[in-house]
């Protein structure tokens, strides 16, 4: 499969615990993304990296939410002593730009509960 | 900020029937696409369209993009079960920004 792959699909964490998620992208996109999503809602940014440069954190991000790209592959988004608010799905796109246009691929997602 | 407002949110219609779904803003953007999303998994793109005024048709979908690249609309013709989902826009702004979308229109198609 040569789409963009999150891992873990599922993630159910106790208030207060850490998470960390990985995805990775097509290989020959040089651009990722990271969006939240909750129940009803459209996919709200967070950051976007192109290659290892973290291009934009959204301001909505709080300093418990940091997200790495080394080498400009995988990515992980890690949150820190998660709080109920947290819970969402996390997806990942890879993108390739097409002249004018910016084309997203998104992962499956992975879907955090936290109790 | 650049925003995007889908309408309506909510859509229930029978089988067969047409719909047009809107996607409006009061900001310009170089581009502006449309996704499907199912359940449980993240959105797929349709379409993208770049000039003020393009059509483009995708077998039953017809997509427009505004004059004043503002806004957008996508119809269907012939609904089908099939089509049932939430179907996302998204814009980008000038200077390839990144993307946003829009809060969704879940679409519920009953046979």
């Amino acid at each position: 499969d040569t789409g963009v792959s999150q891992d873990p699909r599922h993630k159910i964490t106790k208030r207060g615990q850490n998470v960390t998620f990985r995805c990775d992208p097509i290989s020959e996109h040089n651009r990722l993304y990271w969006y939240r999503q909750t129940l009803g809602q459209g996919p709200e940014f967070l950051t976007y990296f192109q290659n290892e440069a973290q291009l934009e954190k959204s301001r909505l991000l709080s300093d418990r939410f940091s997200a790495e790209r080394p080498k400009g592959s995988f990515s992980t988004l890690e949150i820190q002593r998660t709080e109920q608010g947290d819970s969402a799905m996390y997806l990942c796109a890879s993108a390739e730009r097409q002249g004018v246009v910016e084309k997203l691929f998104f992962g499956s997602g992975t879907q955090l509960s936290v109790l | 900020t650049q925003l995007l407002e889908q309408s309506p949110q909510f859509l229930s219609i029978q089988e067969g029937e047409n719909l047009t779904v809107y996607c409006n803003s009061s900001s310009v953007f170089s581009s502006l696409q449309w996704y499907r999303q199912e359940p449980g998994e993240g959105p797929v793109l349709l379409v993208t369209v770049v000039t003020g005024g393009e059509v483009k048709k995708l077998k039953r979908l017809t997509f427009q993009f505004g004059d004043a690249r503002k806004d957008s609309s996508l119809h269907i013709t012939a609904a089908q079960p099939g089509d049932t989902g939430l179907y996302l826009c998204a814009g980008e702004g000038a200077g390839a920004q990144k993307l946003v979308f829009g809060q969704g229109t879940r679409l519920t198609i009953n046979p």
